[in-house]
């Protein structure tokens, strides 16, 4: 299978504990991309990098929220201190970017995300 | 990037056409119309894009009016397996490529029923 992999697909946590997901894009895409989404509503957008620099990040990414791509291939979404709040799934995309070029994502399976 | 207006849910027959509206009224001369679906459980999957032309691919057709202030994709023949959440998205595309993240709105959830 060569599409968006995630890692874990579920987690369950207590709040206050930290939590990381690993995504690992399609291996020739520049563009990495994280989204949240909770029941009901669309994805919401996060950040995303384009190879390993992190070009945009939501007002949604509080400090609690990291993201990094050391090496411009897999990334990797820490969120410490979770809160109830928190529980969404987590969807990793990525994306090939080039000048003048029609970008289109490819969504992983997500990472479901409980806080108890 | 512009909003776009789609109604909250559709029913469709399974075997008939499916046409979902999007409305994008304030959409701008380097803006492009995405279609994503998401299915349950799954990640939203891209359909289709056009700009001003109508675009046609193995999934979907793609019809955008002559002013671009809306468009329907059309699903041929619907399957049960279409049966999904559609969003409609505009995003910027200049020399440079694609501007910013996609903007998912809440879409429109389509039923196919046999």
């Amino acid at each position: 299978d060569t599409g968006v992999s995630q890692d874990p697909r579920h987690k369950i946590t207590k709040r206050g504990q930290n939590v990381t997901f690993r995504c690992d894009p399609i291996s020739e895409h520049n563009r990495l991309y994280w989204y949240r989404q909770t029941l009901g509503q669309g994805p919401e957008f996060l950040t995303y990098f384009q190879n390993e620099a992190q070009l945009e990040k939501s007002r949604l990414l509080s400090d609690r929220f990291s993201a990094e791509r050391p090496k411009g291939s897999f990334s990797t979404l820490e969120i410490q201190r979770t809160e109830q709040g928190d529980s969404a799934m987590y969807l990793c995309a990525s994306s090939f970017y080039g000048q003048g070029f029609n970008e289109k994502l490819f969504f992983g399976s997500g990472t479901q995300l409980s806080v108890l | 990037d512009a909003k776009t207006t789609q109604p909250p849910s559709m029913d469709c027959a399974e075997g008939r056409a499916a046409n979902l509206p999007c409305n994008h009224s304030t959409i701008s001369g380097n803006e492009y119309v995405y279609w994503y679906r998401q299915i349950h459980s799954q990640g939203p999957q891209y359909i289709i894009h056009g700009l001003k032309n109508n675009e046609t691919n193995e999934m979907a057709s793609l019809i955008i009016t002559e002013d671009r202030k809306s468009s329907t994709l059309i699903l041929p023949h619907a399957t049960l397996r279409d049966t999904a959440v559609y969003y409609c998205i505009v995003r910027r595309i200049n020399y440079g490529g694609s501007q910013g993240n996609l903007i998912f709105g809440k879409g429109t959830k389509l039923s196919v029923k046999p």
